[in-house]
C-alpha cells in the first residue's frame, strides 16, 4: 500500500514564526504536492515537484516555498506565519502515467493554526 | 477553461437510501481522467476510482458505482444503501493530457447519513 505521512496532525504557531511542515511518501513516486483545504473552496494547490530539487508553483503559492532535497520528502515552508495561513494542509505523491498525473495518494493532513 | 463543478454543497439521507453526488466538468481535451476521493472525518483523502475519457462503461465496486456520460460531461457517483459510515466529504477530480500539472478538484459534496 502506498503511504504519505505527514510530520504533524496538528499544529500551532505565533504570527511571524517559520513553520515547517514535512511529508515523506513510501513509494518512490516522482510526484509530490502540497495543498491546502479550505471550507467552500476545496482543495488548491500550493507547489508540487516532479523531481529531487525541482518545484513549480500552483495556484497559491504567495507566502510559502518548498523544499525537495530527497526523491521521497517534500517540505512546505512559512517564511513568516500569518493568521490567513491557518488552514488544512494536504500532502500528496503519484507516479508519472504516460504524461498524465496519475492517482494521487494523500497523506493524513495537517491542520495549521495560526495564533 | 478546465473546471470541475460538484453543485451539491451538502446532502443528508437515512441509512440505507441510495444516493447520487453529482460532477459535471469541462474540459478542452479529448484526453482526460477523472477521479473521486472520499474525505472521512479523520481528514485524509482516500483514492476511489480513476476513469479515462476513452471509457464510457459504467463501474460497480460493491455498493458504490459511476456514471460516466461524455455527452453531458458527468461522472456521477451513488452509493446504493447507504451506511453511516459513508458519511464523507467525497471530492470529483479531472486530470487532462496536455495539463500534466496538476488536479483539477471539485469543490466537494459533504454526505451526512444519519441512522
Amino acid at each position: 500500500d502506498v503511504k504519505v505521512t505527514q510530520s504533524s496532525r496538528y499544529l500551532v504557531k505565533r504570527t511571524g514564526e517559520k513553520v515547517f511542515l514535512e511529508c515523506v511518501q513510501d513509494m518512490d513516486h516522482e510526484n509530490m504536492f502540497w495543498y491546502r483545504q479550505d471550507p467552500g473552496l476545496g482543495l488548491r494547490l500550493i507547489y508540487f515537484s516532479y523531481d529531487v530539487k525541482m518545484k513549480e508553483k500552483g495556484d497559491i503559492p504567495e507566502g510559502y516555498s518548498v523544499s525537495r532535497e530527497k526523491k521521497e520528502r517534500f517540505s512546505l515552508i512559512l517564511e513568516s506565519a500569518s493568521t490567513n495561513q491557518t488552514s488544512m494542509y494536504l500532502c500528496a505523491s503519484s507516479p508519472i502515467a504516460g504524461g498524465f498525473i496519475d492517482t494521487q495518494y494523500f497523506g493524513p493532513g495537517t491542520r495549521l493554526t495560526v495564533l | 477553461a478546465q473546471k470541475v463543478t460538484q453543485a451539491q454543497t451538502e446532502i443528508s439521507v437515512v441509512e440505507k437510501e441510495d444516493v447520487t453526488l453529482d460532477c459535471v466538468y469541462e474540459t478542452r481535451d479529448t484526453t482526460y481522467y477523472l477521479f473521486w476521493y472520499k474525505q472521512p472525518p479523520s481528514g485524509e483523502l482516500v483514492f476511489l476510482i480513476r476513469r479515462n475519457s476513452f471509457d464510457e462503461q459504467n463501474e460497480i465496486s460493491g455498493r458504490y458505482s459511476w456514471n460516466f456520460q461524455k455527452s453531458t460531461s458527468s461522472f456521477n457517483f451513488t452509493i446504493t444503501a447507504s451506511q453511516v459510515v459513508d458519511s464523507a466529504v467525497y471530492f470529483c477530480a479531472l486530470s487532462e493530457s496536455y495539463n500534466t500539472d496538476k488536479l483539477i478538484f471539485g469543490t466537494g459534496t459533504r454526505l451526512q447519513v444519519f441512522p
